[in-house]
């Protein structure tokens, strides 16, 4: 059963450019949540898709978008990238979108 | 607001010697409690959590964890640890409702020396 997974591995990006990120869930699940991780610290939620819509949302800026798809995956954009951006990039699934969170292996992002 | 705190940024230890690693947490709501594991260049990885019953939690790799609600906190503690237990521990929370949006503490590095 695979678990979740996210692409790609690292990115490398310039100031003011755009990037798109992508996570499958794992088996099973339909609710997928993005975080944000800054080196030397935790997760910061930015927002959490169901049934293909924007459930709840964190303290990001609109540059921060986000899609799902009908068979659960999803897509983090960023637009008008910042140095501030870079970090690792963290996608978790569930099964309900009150129950417990399992993550992907993250996208890291630097940005120049 | 919830919010999580995690005390020790980095708690050093000796091979097969006994660790706890602090969290408290701040909520005025009920919440549900997380601690996640996160290796070197690796996502997040569930220990084990706490819903409700039983406040001691027994998760993977032999660590438990006791959920105090008066005072708000939730150590996790291994009894003798070994060298692959390095790693950066996460606590976490998240409130009772209709989503599972967690709010982390800032971590600790669990570093086990030979």
């Amino acid at each position: 059963d695979a678990g979740v997974t996210q692409s790609p591995t690292h990115l490398i990006k310039t100031r003011g450019q755009q990037v798109t990120l992508r996570c499958s869930p794992k088996s099973g699940h339909d609710t997928v949540s993005w975080y944000q991780q800054a080196l030397g610290q935790g997760p910061q939620f930015i927002f959490q898709y169901y049934e293909e819509e924007e459930r709840q949302r964190g303290n990001f800026p609109d540059r921060f978008s986000g899609h799902q798809f009908p068979n659960y995956s999803s897509e983090l954009n960023v637009n008008a990238l910042l140095l501030g951006d870079s970090a690792l990039y963290l996608c978790a699934s569930s099964p309900q979108t009150w129950d417990t969170q399992y993550f992907g292996p993250g996208t890291r992002l630097t940005v120049l | 607001a919830q919010s999580v705190t995690q005390l020790d940024s980095q708690v050093p230890v000796f091979e097969e010697a006994p660790v706890e690693l602090r969290c408290n947490y701040s909520s005025s709501v009920s919440v549900y409690l997380f601690w996640y594991v996160q290796y070197p260049n690796q996502g997040l990885q569930l220990l084990l959590k706490y819903l409700s019953g039983s406040t001691l939690v027994k998760g993977i790799n032999g660590f438990e964890a006791e959920f105090n609600k008066s005072q708000t906190s939730f150590h996790l503690r291994k009894p003798s640890v070994h060298i692959s237990d390095t790693a950066e521990y996460f606590c976490a929370v998240s409130e009772l409702s209709a989503t599972n949006k967690l709010i982390f503490g800032t971590g600790t590095l669990l570093a086990v020396q030979p």
